[in-house]
């Protein structure tokens, strides 16, 4: 099947500071491609969904500002949290539907953020 | 839909017992559903799928069955084994730009 890559994939940093994540797929191309985030025990909420050459689209309560995304290319998408306080420390992860008539979507192994 | 600050449910098989895990899904114009499996520290992992047109598919060990009528979707793993320990989330596309909703999701354990 396809694969879909994350790194880092465990990133400690102090508050304050601001934290790239890069969500690659390796063998096809992605015009969409989307970030999830998953606190423990609970499921996972779609974040934004990433546009290959134009915005991403955030959903309701999602802070655009907080966390920027950008689709530099048909396979990659970043996710920075900006100014990251504690509350943002999470599991982040991001998918790419593989295309076919039903989008499979194929998930990237998840970037586990801490911040001190 | 989501489960923002619940616990997981968990359901406890004994090995090699066959397990069932529930799901409701909330939207009945989704057209596509799949079942993932999700161990610790881990991405989703891709088990099984099925189209709305359909009631019953059927993997290696697993089935999944779709019920309309009550929105509802089931994964049954035959003869349980240690390895398949781990949370199930099934996810329902509602056809608009390939967008996944995630159910709660269920934990799974198995016992030797």
């Amino acid at each position: 099947g396809a694969v879909v890559s994350q790194h880092p994939s465990w990133v400690i940093c102090k508050s304050g500071t601001s934290v790239k994540i890069e969500c690659r797929s390796l063998d096809f191309q992605a015009t969409t491609m989307f970030w999830y985030r998953q606190f423990p025990k609970q499921s996972l909420m779609l974040m934004a969904t990433s546009n290959e050459g134009s915005k991403a689209t955030y959903e309701q309560g999602v802070e655009k500002d907080k966390f920027l995304i950008n689709h530099a290319s048909l396979t990659l998408s970043t996710l920075t949290v900006t100014s990251a306080h504690p509350e943002d420390s999470s599991f982040y992860i991001c998918s790419a539907p593989f295309t076919g008539q039903y989008n499979e979507q194929f998930f990237g192994p998840g970037t586990r953020l801490t911040v001190l | 839909g989501e489960s923002v600050g619940l616990h997981l449910p968990t359901l406890s098989v004994q090995e090699g017992d066959n397990s069932i895990i529930n799901c409701a899904y909330s939207n009945s114009a989704s057209d596509y559903f799949i079942w993932y499996k999700q161990e610790s520290g881990k991405g989703p992992q891709f088990i099984i799928d099925i189209r709305s047109n359909m009631d019953k598919r059927q993997g290696q060990r697993v089935t999944v069955l779709l019920n309309k009528t009550v929105k509802h979707l089931s994964l049954q793993i035959a003869a349980t084994q240690p390895g398949d320990s781990a949370v199930y989330f099934c996810a329902e596309n509602m056809g608009a730009g390939n967008m996944l909703t995630f159910g709660g999701g269920t934990r799974l354990m198995v016992k030797p």
